[in-house]
């Protein structure tokens, strides 16, 4: 079975600065992996995902995310945080054969005016 | 159309009570989840629909009765709940074709059913 690690469980920014959201994922073979967000008392909306297309996902809000096969990370970046991205970010790994997703321990990401 | 939509969005019940959450999508997809969300954790998966049989119970128990009657609407059964099931519950959505190209597993979540239990 597919799994990953969320390297951080809370992360603090400033307004303005980078973004990093850390996943390594472990799997024998190159998984779909999704990063979602889910903000205070919401669902969860997809921000990107990763298909084996390219290796660089770029998603909404200005996130993207680079698979890099040979570090088994998945991490999620921002250039430039803003107050909206304040929200826990979930990595998850796609089972395909199970069809069903297991969400990682999630990263709450908190930004600072 | 693109959405999931969850009803009620809030939910309080006695322990003897028995009630219902619903869930309903209109984009055609044939899988359909259940997940359960306490505070500050990620969500746990409890059932998958797929085709309008249930595929998946991750030993979830029997006070939760899930019933899909159609391929757009999934139902959790509530009845004789306990406090410690006070939660958040997601239910999610998936095009399911079974190893179909250009499947990737994606699901599209509804916003979800917060439900106390007293």
């Amino acid at each position: 079975a597919q799994s990953v690690t969320q390297l951080d469980s809370h992360v603090s920014v400033s307004e303005g600065t980078p973004v990093l959201l850390r996943c390594n994922y472990s799997s024998s073979y190159s998984p779909s992996l999704f990063w979602y967000v889910q903000h205070p008392n919401k669902g969860l909306q997809l921000l990107l995902k990763y298909t084996s297309a390219a290796t660089l996902v770029k998603g909404i809000n200005g996130f993207e995310a680079e698979f890099k096969k040979s570090e088994t990370s998945f991490h999620l970046t921002k250039p430039s945080a803003h107050m909206s991205d304040a929200a826990e970010y979930f990595c998850v790994p796609s089972d395909t054969g199970r069809r069903a997703l297991t969400f990682g321990s999630g990263t709450r990401l908190q930004v600072q005016p | 159309d693109t959405e999931v939509t969850q009803t009620p969005k809030h939910l309080v019940m006695g322990m003897t009570n028995k009630k219902s959450l619903k869930c309903e999508q209109h984009m055609g997809h044939r899988a359909m989840y259940w997940y359960k969300q306490k505070a500050k954790k990620p969500p746990e998966l409890m059932f998958v629909y797929s085709y309008e049989k249930l595929s998946i119970n991750e030993s979830v128990p029997s006070r939760f009765s899930p019933e899909c009657p159609n391929s757009s609407l999934l139902n959790l059964h509530l009845h004789a709940l306990q406090p410690e099931d006070s939660a958040l519950y997601l239910c999610a959505s998936s095009q399911y074709t079974s190893g179909g190209a250009g499947d990737t597993g994606e699901l599209f979540f509804g916003e979800g059913s917060r439900l106390t239990v007293l």
